[in-house]
């Protein structure tokens, strides 16, 4: 039973346009959820996070925001740029030392 | 510049033959690695906790006399694939988070750059 989820496999936009890539949670026990960018045949590298407690967290051109009544989050990047084209993962976990639970990716592909 | 390193990047064995990937954090001690493995287009599975000093903690499906994994530092865990098959083809990602109270403990992993298992 996948815990994540990213149903959208790929996603195409212009540069220059909003990016929103969704993710939706099963487990109601998790309490921090992060995104991750990941090139191919490289590790994934942390871009944002957000706790349950809060709803919207902002850094630069990513925002994170939070729904847990729906556990569901979704990333925004705006303004969307060709070197944001990669495969982004939504990732979650409970408190504590615990490993993290991905989704599946979603490619998102900027285009010029 | 990475806090997590993984080696080696590419490793193309026989099959039969066992492989040993390092995974270092370089600037923080970890007592908890994680080892995750990615097949094409799929989500990284979890495969195994490393604790350092003690007994590696397996997710279900995964061998753990197949994957032996050894955190015998606070820098250092080893993952080795023994008598490797062409469906252990894979690559294979460590992560480390820092401990609590010390540097680079902020909630998030930190991965390495992934070793890329090819046997044939």
């Amino acid at each position: 039973d996948q815990q994540v989820k990213q149903n959208s496999p790929s996603l195409s936009v212009q540069e220059g346009r909003i990016s929103i890539l969704n993710c939706d949670y099963t487990n109601s026990m998790f309490d921090y959820f992060l995104w991750y960018k990941k090139y191919p045949a490289e590790g994934p590298t942390f871009l944002i996070s957000i706790s349950s407690i809060k709803d919207k967290n902002e850094d630069g051109r990513f925002t994170v925001f939070l729904n847990k009544s729906a556990k569901h989050l979704s990333l925004h990047i705006v303004p969307s740029q060709p070197g944001d084209s990669a495969v982004y993962f939504c990732a979650a976990r409970n408190s504590g030392n615990t490993p993290l639970v991905f989704g599946k990716g979603t490619r998102l592909s900027v285009i010029a | 510049g990475a806090v997590v390193s993984q080696h080696p990047s590419w490793v193309i064995c026989k099959s039969g033959t066992s492989v040993k990937i390092e995974c270092r954090s370089l600037d923080f001690q970890a007592t908890t690695m994680f080892w995750y493995r990615q097949f094409p287009k799929q989500s990284l599975m979890l495969m195994a906790t490393s604790n350092e000093g003690s007994k590696a903690t397996y997710e279900q499906g995964v061998e753990k006399d197949k994957f032996l994994i050894n955190h015998a530092s606070l820098t250092l865990s080893t993952l080795t694939v023994t008598s490797a098959h062409p469906e252990d083809s894979s690559f294979y990602i460590c992560s480390a988070r820092g401990g609590a109270g010390g540097p680079r403990y902020t909630g998030e992993l930190f991965f390495g750059e992934g070793s890329r298992l090819t046997v044939l």
